[in-house]
Order: structure tokens, then sequence, then C-alpha cells
């Protein structure tokens, strides 16, 4: 069965390194993937989303990677501050398919 | 420029209870979906809408559980019989044209005691 992985245990470092979140998946063959960001009783927020054929993209301080050999997009935020906390989802869309299937989301406590 | 609007933003109801959760997709969006996300769980699929084609009802878990979406714009999610395990919070999510980034409203966050 299709399956997308995040860790589930918080991620915390101090204020200035750079976090690095992890999404596995299994069985899928994704056109694309997606990060999104989600505060405490918010919506999740839009932050980045990469094409299957792109290796790495950026945005301001942070960067996502997708290898689709190893099924992994990895992302990363430089420079890390507080207000970088929060809870980071990653989300899958097969081609073809318009619906983007979600991970269960890894949170990031960034320590001043 | 308003964003994508949900209401109630909390409801309490009785198990047995008919609900019915609103959203106001962002003026403009082709697609609308919902969501739900319960308590340290992932966003859980339950119905997608594009222009005039044929919702895909393919996440909705029971026959409880319906959608509508009125002139392409307002959707309407209704739980009949509400259950203890429908507890969660329904998320809606609109966007421009099928498969582009998705912009959430906050969220109805539903208790069924």
């Amino acid at each position: 069965s299709q399956k997308i992985e995040q860790n589930s245990e918080a991620l915390n470092i101090q204020e200035g390194k750079t976090a690095t979140l992890t999404c596995n998946y299994t069985n899928y063959s994704p056109a694309y993937l997606q990060w999104y960001r989600q505060d405490p009783g918010r919506g999740p927020v839009f932050l980045l989303l990469i094409r299957e054929n792109e290796k790495e993209k950026r945005k301001e301080r942070l960067k996502v990677t997708f290898d689709t050999t190893l099924k992994q997009s990895l992302f990363h935020i430089t420079a890390s501050q507080p207000a970088d906390s929060a809870t980071y989802l990653c989300a899958l869309s097969s081609g073809g398919s318009y619906i983007p299937t979600f991970g269960r989301g890894t949170s990031l406590i960034v320590h001043p | 420029g308003a964003g994508v609007s949900q209401s109630p933003s909390n409801k309490v109801t009785e198990k047995g209870k008919d609900v019915e959760l609103r959203c106001d997709p962002i003026s403009g969006h082709t697609a609308l979906y919902w969501y739900r996300q319960s308590l340290g769980q992932g966003l859980e699929f339950l119905i997608y809408f594009q222009g005039n084609s044929a919702p895909d009802k393919s996440g909705l878990p029971s026959d409880r559980f319906s959608a509508e979406r009125t002139g392409g714009s307002v959707s309407t999610l209704t739980i009949q019989r509400t259950q203890q395990e429908d507890s969660a919070v329904y998320l809606c999510a609109s966007s421009p044209a099928a498969g582009v980034p998705l912009h959430f409203g906050n969220g109805t966050r539903l208790t069924v005691t």
C-alpha cells in the first residue's frame, strides 16, 4: 500500500542552525511533492512545490530536494529562527491525480 | 484578498445529531477540497470538487457524510447521525486550478459528545 513517512518525533534545534526534515514514501510514483507549514489551530500554509524532474528548489532560507530513486524528499531551513517552530507536512500527488496525500508531519522546535 | 473562510470555527454536538460545516473558497478558485485531521494524525482526504465535474467522493468514510458545492463556490459538508469518532478538525482548501498548491482555511473543530 502507499505510504508517506515523516519523522513522528519532534526535531529540536538551536537557533541559527540548519533544520533538515525528511519525507519518505513507498509505492508511489509522485508527479510532484509539496511542503506545507502548520501552526497550532491553523490550516496548513503552502511553502514549496518540487516536480519529479527537479532535483532541488530554493526559496529564501528554504531548500527542498527530491530524489525519486531513494523515494525521499529533504526539506531544509537554514539560519533557523524560533519563529520557524511549527509542524511541517509533505504532500504527494501522483500523475493524473489532483488530490494530494499528506504525511503526518514533523514538529520543529527552534530554541533561542 | 480574503482567504478561505470556514464556519463555524468550533462546533460541539451531541451524538446522533446532524451537523453542517461551511466553506467559502477564495473567489475564482475552481478546485475545492475537504480533509479532516484527527489529533496527532495526518490530513485525511474526504472529497474533491473541480469546476462542473462530478465530485471525487472516494475519501468519504461512510454514507453519513455528504458534501455539495453550490454555484461553483460555497461548499457544505454534512455529517448525519454524528458519532464520537467523527470528532476532528475539518479543513477546507481551494486552488485556482486542479493540481496547484492548496490554500487552506483554519478549519472547523468538531466535538461529538
